[in-house]
């Protein structure tokens, strides 16, 4: 699988919109991008996935360069629950594949 | 939503004994399972694949006889933390995958304490 690259640390005002970006230049065709989130000592949770187009769902907004070398995870009104590890994974669809977890960027929604 | 069960949540065992850790899966079916482990302030680090009905598929430096791994059913993969020792504390989770679409759903985690 590809690697990924994530800031280490961000901040984000309670209200706001939360962006979260994520390299990864080595992925390939059948890879899709997938973000999960671990909030302090739970198991992760699944966020989002998408191939090449940009995705939306209940939670969260995938944007995913043309290129498909990058993304950007996007929590439209971030409260003080999404603080929390997000990680940015890229798997090919293949089915059962193990997930392996780079370090992730720690969010931190402030009051 | 797809959900995955471990228990238990919390246990503290003396050196030298065994902790077992069970994982469901509730509301499908998992061929396969994985395992996982966190240390503090670490990510999550693969530790084996369940595969139901066959032999664990262990990550490089896991040792097989130290982390027993039984996947005995379509629901339930298990994990023996044998002769546990102290610095085999942290914090173990499950994960399967209900179908593409949907992700890998992740148990909540079992934070061994070995003391």
């Amino acid at each position: 699988d590809a690697k990924t690259t994530q800031p280490p640390s961000m901040d984000c005002a309670e209200g706001r919109a939360a962006n979260l970006p994520c390299n990864h230049s080595t992925i390939s065709g059948n890879e899709y991008v997938y973000w999960y989130r671990q909030i302090h000592s739970q198991g992760p949770q699944y966020i989002i996935h998408g191939l090449k187009n940009n995705e939306t769902n209940e939670m969260a907004s995938l944007i995913i360069t043309e290129d498909r070398k990058s993304s950007t995870l996007i929590l439209p009104h971030a409260t003080l629950r999404d603080t929390a590890v997000y990680y940015c994974i890229v798997q090919s669809n293949f089915g059962n594949e193990k997930l392996t977890f780079g370090t992730g960027t720690r969010l931190t929604i402030i009051p | 939503g797809a959900v995955v069960s471990q228990h238990p949540s919390r246990v503290i065992c003396k050196s030298g004994t065994s902790v077992k850790i069970e994982c469901r899966s509730l509301d499908f079916q998992a061929t396969t399972m994985f395992w996982y482990r966190q240390f503090p302030k670490q990510s999550l680090m693969l530790m084996a694949t369940s595969n139901e009905g066959s032999k664990a598929t262990y990550e490089q430096g896991v040792e097989k006889d130290k982390f027993l791994i039984n996947h005995a059913s379509l629901t339930l993969s298990t994990l023996t933390v044998t002769s546990a020792h102290p610095e085999d504390s942290s914090f173990y989770i499950c994960s399967a995958l209900r179908g593409f679409e949907a992700g890998y759903t992740f148990g909540s985690g079992t934070r061994l304490t070995v003391v």
